[in-house]
Formats: C-alpha cells, structure tokens, sequence
C-alpha cells in the first residue's frame, strides 16, 4: 500500500497545550496537504506546503516538511477543545496527477 | 473555495440494491475525485471523474461495482451497486482547479448496508 503513516494513532491532551502530529510517506511529492475531520464528517483543509517549502504557519497551526526524510508534523499550539478531531496528513504525489494519497490519522482529543 | 454538496447525506440501504449519489459544486473545475473512508479508518481513493469520457479507477475498483458520470464540470455521480455489508462507509468526494494545488472536499454521504 502507498499509504503513509501517521503517529501518534490518538493523541489526549489538555486545553492550552500543545499538539504535534507526525505523518511519513513513500514517495516523492508535489505538495502535502493537512485536513482535519470532525466525527466522521467532510473534512476541512487546513494548510498545504509544496515540496520546496520547509516549514509554513497558519494562525494556530505549524507545519513542516522535511522531504530528505519523507515526512512532516503539524503542531497545533495553544489547543482548544474545538480541536478535538481527527487529523490526516495527504500527499499529491510527483506524476500523480493531483490525486491525493492519505495517511493512517491521528485522533486528537483536546480535554478542559 | 469551492462549495460542494452531496446527496443524499446519508442513507441505509439493503444488500443487492444500489445507491446513487451526487457531488454539485458551485463553480467549474477541473478535477472531480471520489474517495471511501471505511469505519474507523483513512480515505482511499476510488476514481478519478473525467468530464466527457470514462472515470479512472484505482486499483481494487471497477466500473461494474463503482459506475460514475461527470457530464459537466460542476457534477459527478458515483453508484455503488449491488451493495453489501462490506460497502457501509463515508463517500467523499473532492475538487480540484487547473492550476490550484489544494483540494476541497464535499460533506460526505454515509452509506449503511443491511
């Protein structure tokens, strides 16, 4: 399977921590791309960072890429309960024609 | 971003029959993609929706089993036929521009087979 993996599978943490999310994939990239999903629902984009990007910030969220290694967080700082989801990591991979390639997910559960 | 609805959200249905279900976007795109997500699992993608010709499937899909339309750039179809147990899960389907990396997802349709 090419799908990449993600860790921590759950995460618990409480409110005004931080949050950091691992995801490693197998091929070479466009683009990665973080979402999140809400009890099995649509999921929601977070950010996106191409491949000769190294590290981009959105509000709360932080993301890296390091591609030597195949793989990038996501750290949420300062969490809330509203973070509370499940969060997948997915690559557009090189010649893929913008097909996107999920990874395992990783629950977050953010506790008051 | 794109606004994407589905139809129906969700449904519960008997094994042997077939569910349509329908993605509308709200402006033209280039790229129209269909993903499962099976309970409790990640997303795998199913097809690609190509306007004016037949979808591409990946591996482990076929037309027969997962038989979809796109006859413009702002619909999609995707059946699912002859459905059994193992077919309950999320559809998502997902768009994408010419030229623009990100991709956007619809709500979902949330499929129960008896």
């Amino acid at each position: 399977s090419q799908q990449g993996e993600e860790d921590p599978q759950a995460l618990s943490i409480q409110e005004g921590e931080n949050a950091t999310m691992n995801c490693s994939y197998k091929t070479s990239i466009n683009n990665l791309q973080w979402y999140r999903q809400n009890s099995g629902r649509g999921l929601v984009h977070l950010i996106l960072i191409r491949s000769n990007e190294r590290e981009k910030h959105s509000g709360r969220l932080r993301v890296t890429l390091d591609t030597s290694k195949k793989s990038s967080s996501l750290l949420i700082t300062a969490s809330r309960a509203a973070d509370t989801a499940s969060y997948f990591c997915a690559t557009d991979r090189t010649g893929g024609g913008n097909k996107l390639t999920f990874g395992t997910g990783t629950q977050l559960k953010v506790e008051l | 971003s794109a606004v994407i609805s589905q139809k129906p959200s969700r449904d519960i249905c008997q094994r042997g029959t077939s569910l349509t279900i329908q993605c509308q976007v709200d402006s033209q795109v280039t790229m129209m993609f269909w993903y499962r997500q099976q309970p409790g699992q990640s997303l795998t993608l199913i097809a690609t929706a190509n306007q004016g010709s037949e979808a591409t499937y990946e591996s482990g899909f076929v037309i027969d089993k997962f038989p979809i339309s796109r006859p413009n750039l702002t619909f999609s179809t995707l059946t699912v036929s002859n459905m059994s147990p193992e077919d309950s899960s999320i559809y998502l389907c997902s768009v994408g521009a010419q030229g623009r990396e990100t991709q956007y997802f619809g709500p979902g349709t949330r499929l129960l087979v008896l």
